[in-house]
């Protein structure tokens, strides 16, 4: 298996535009979690799915923030508008049936958002 | 709230020693602890899962240790090597498959 895959790797865009950021989840894992990573607050869990639906979403900092799980193979994380403090690197990770009680994350390599 | 502390927050020593990272949990109810690696530019792998019951799990030159009562655990690298150079993340799963990171520990083996 490829891993977990994201998509893109850096995004540069300036404040007020509409940011997606794309996800793929290993194949057959039922529980995908969306985190920031900052220098400031370090990494932080902000949506997780299981079995495509939204568990908690409690990390979410604020209405710009969406995220969707339309199928078991694709989620979004859209930013809307976007504003400076939105730089970050964004993951994406993935686990198996059964949850993230006994099974590791795979983490994705990361999309890196620079918004100027 | 759960809050991960993880000490030293960065370190640097000699190729061939061995080295002990140190991370440390508020709420001692968890379901697990986790120790993952992040190199640079690059996403977390993951290098030992310690269920709440257990002490300890070993991988390779990797040992972690877990205290849940204390709100400790601890991860031992033997006879370092340049290629662990990374930064190491102690995380904590509380309910709700929530996973609590500290701020990591970067580690530099200089040859």
């Amino acid at each position: 298996d490829a891993g977990v895959i994201q998509s893109p790797r850096h995004e540069v865009t300036e404040m007020g535009q509409e940011v997606t950021l794309r996800c793929k989840p290993i194949s057959g894992h039922d529980y995908l979690f969306w985190y920031r990573q900052t220098m400031m607050r370090g990494l932080e869990l902000l949506i997780y799915f299981n079995n495509n639906v939204p568990i908690d979403d409690s990390g979410m900092p604020e209405d710009r923030f969406s995220a969707k799980m339309p199928n078991a193979s694709f989620s979004t994380l859209k930013i809307q508008p976007s504003e400076p403090r939105d730089s970050a690197v964004y993951f994406c990770a993935s686990s198996l049936p059964g949850g993230a009680l006994t099974d590791t994350q795979y983490f994705g390599p990361g999309t890196r958002l620079t918004v100027l | 709230k759960q809050e991960v502390t993880q000490i030293p927050a960065a370190l640097s020593v000699p190729e061939g020693e061995n080295l002990v990272l140190n991370c440390s949990f508020t709420d001692s109810a968890i379901y697990n602890l986790q120790w993952f690696r992040q190199d640079p530019g690059k996403g977390l792998t993951s290098l030992l899962l310690i269920q709440s019951s257990q002490r300890e799990q070993t991988s390779g030159r990797l040992n972690a240790s877990l205290d849940k009562s204390s709100g400790r655990s601890t991860l031992y690298i033997a006879a370092s090597q340049p290629g662990d150079s990374a930064t190491y993340l102690c995380a904590v799963e509380t309910s709700g498959s929530r996973l609590t990171f500290g701020e990591g520990t970067q580690l530099t083996v200089n040859p």
